[in-house]
């Protein structure tokens, strides 16, 4: 069975200070993933996607920026946080483009 | 571009009693359509899906209704249960883009006991 796992759980930082959220899938080669944005009693924007390693392309611009090192991971960061960057990140995978399964999230708390 | 609206906002049943979320989509060439459950504080859990060729899906006490000429979808939860309560949302996409996922504002159902 496939796994994921984000991390961290929760982050309190400060403004400009950098960031990197990890995500890592096991039990599925090559799958294709994304990052998604939640403001807090939101909806869920999609960030960025990646159907192989190397390979990231953005969807919506928010100063920041994803790679996938490996064929299992995919990492979303940036060098300067604003408080726009709050709230909540979810890493999502996918078999087909179709269906997709969603990690626990990451809480991004900016000060 | 794809504009998902989905509603009620907020929808408040008696355990027992069914709950129906509906979204409407604009883009026609959408192809495939999910819904979502969200407990407080966690991720997405998929609860159903349907491609663009299937009208009606039952599963679990959920049932999914896809009218394409209307451009609307619906999940209808029969015999709510307190564990049922959580956010729901509809998530569109069409079929040539890769995962490109449109969600609509989601739905609080609280089932009250």
């Amino acid at each position: 069975a496939q796994t994921i796992h984000q991390w961290p759980v929760a982050e309190i930082k400060a403004v400009g200070s950098p960031l990197s959220l990890g995500c890592t899938i096991k039990g599925k080669s090559s799958p294709n993933l994304y990052w998604y944005w939640q403001a807090t009693g939101g909806t869920l924007q999609q960030l960025f996607y990646s159907i192989t390693v190397g390979q990231v392309e953005s969807v919506v611009q928010l100063n920041l920026s994803a790679s996938r090192p490996k064929d299992d991971q995919f990492i979303l960061s940036t060098e300067k946080l604003l408080l726009s960057h709050s709230g909540f990140y979810l890493c999502a995978w996918s078999p087909d483009n179709y269906e997709q399964y969603f990690g626990p999230g990451t809480r991004l708390t900016v000060l | 571009g794809e504009q998902v609206e989905q509603r009620p906002p907020h929808l408040s049943v008696r355990e027992g009693d069914s709950a129906i979320i509906i979204c409407t989509y604009t883009d026609s060439a959408t192809a495939y359509f999910s819904w979502y459950k969200q407990e407080a504080g966690a991720g997405l859990q998929l609860l159903m899906s349907v491609l663009s060729n299937v009208d009606r899906k039952e599963e679990q006490g959920l049932t999914v209704l896809l009218n394409k000429k209307d451009k609307r979808l619906s999940l209808n939860l029969t015999a709510a249960h307190p564990g049922d309560s959580a956010v729901y949302f509809c998530a569109v996409e069409r079929g040539s883009a890769l995962g490109r996922l449109h969600f609509g504002a989601g739905t609080q159902l609280i089932v009250i006991p």
